[in-house]
């Protein structure tokens, strides 16, 4: 079965600074593993996806999350926060087949001015 | 767009009253999914399809039931709405084909509804 902790409900940073969401799985088969964004009274937007491929994922808006196998973790990275960036994000794993994507309970994400 | 559209999109409903949401994808894809979003629990799979009368539980489906008559409408139903399924609920649809296991979910814009 497979599983996710995200850590942290809430982090805040400042405009222009580093962004760090934290995502650990638990998996056991190689997983397959997604992060997503909510804005505010919206659906959930995919922002990049591992898939074995390459361990290090570019996404969109300038994010970026490196799949490290031996520390089960997937965390997300921007290097310098726009307002624009305030959002709920969400790490989720899948295994192989039919599997349900599992979710983590998420990160709001606040950025000050 | 994953061309998925939800209906209703807010709706008010009294205790023990049925309701039933509907999900609409216009792009014949197999997978689809509803979902449950609860502040401090992320989203929660409440039924998933893979194909026509093909349905499945997830991890909270007790109180609610699905149905798929057509590829693009996968309906959800709550019989008897209880204040405890106050939610915004998300429809999602997954290409691919039998096994894919890597396509990923695109979701809906959600419905949110209150049970008074």
């Amino acid at each position: 079965a497979q599983s996710v902790t995200q850590l942290g409900s809430h982090v805040s940073v400042s405009e222009g600074a580093l962004v760090l969401l934290r995502c650990n799985y638990s998996s056991s088969v190689p997983p397959y593993l997604f992060w997503y964004v909510q804005y505010p009274n919206q659906g959930l937007q995919l922002l990049l996806k591992y898939t074995s491929a390459a361990t290090l994922v570019k996404g969109i808006n300038g994010f970026e999350a490196e799949f490290k196998k031996s520390e089960t973790s997937f965390h997300l990275t921007k290097p310098s926060a726009h307002m624009s960036d305030a959002a709920e994000y969400f790490c989720a794993v899948k295994g192989v087949g039919n599997t349900p994507l599992v979710f983590g309970k998420g990160t709001r994400l606040s950025v000050i001015a | 767009d994953a061309g998925i559209t939800q209906s209703p999109r807010h709706k008010v409903t009294e205790t023990g009253t049925p309701v039933t949401l509907r999900c609409h994808q216009t792009e014949n894809h197999r997978y689809m999914y509803w979902y449950r979003q609860d502040p401090g629990h992320g989203l929660r799979l409440i039924h998933y399809s893979y194909g026509v009368k093909d349905t499945d539980k997830g991890e909270v489906s007790d109180g609610y039931s699905v149905s798929r008559s057509k590829t693009e409408d996968f309906l959800l139903t709550l019989e008897s709405a209880t204040s405890s399924q106050t939610s915004v609920y998300f429809c999602a649809i997954r290409p691919g084909t039998s096994g894919g296991g890597t396509d990923t979910q695109y979701f809906g814009p959600g419905t949110r509804l209150t049970v008074l």
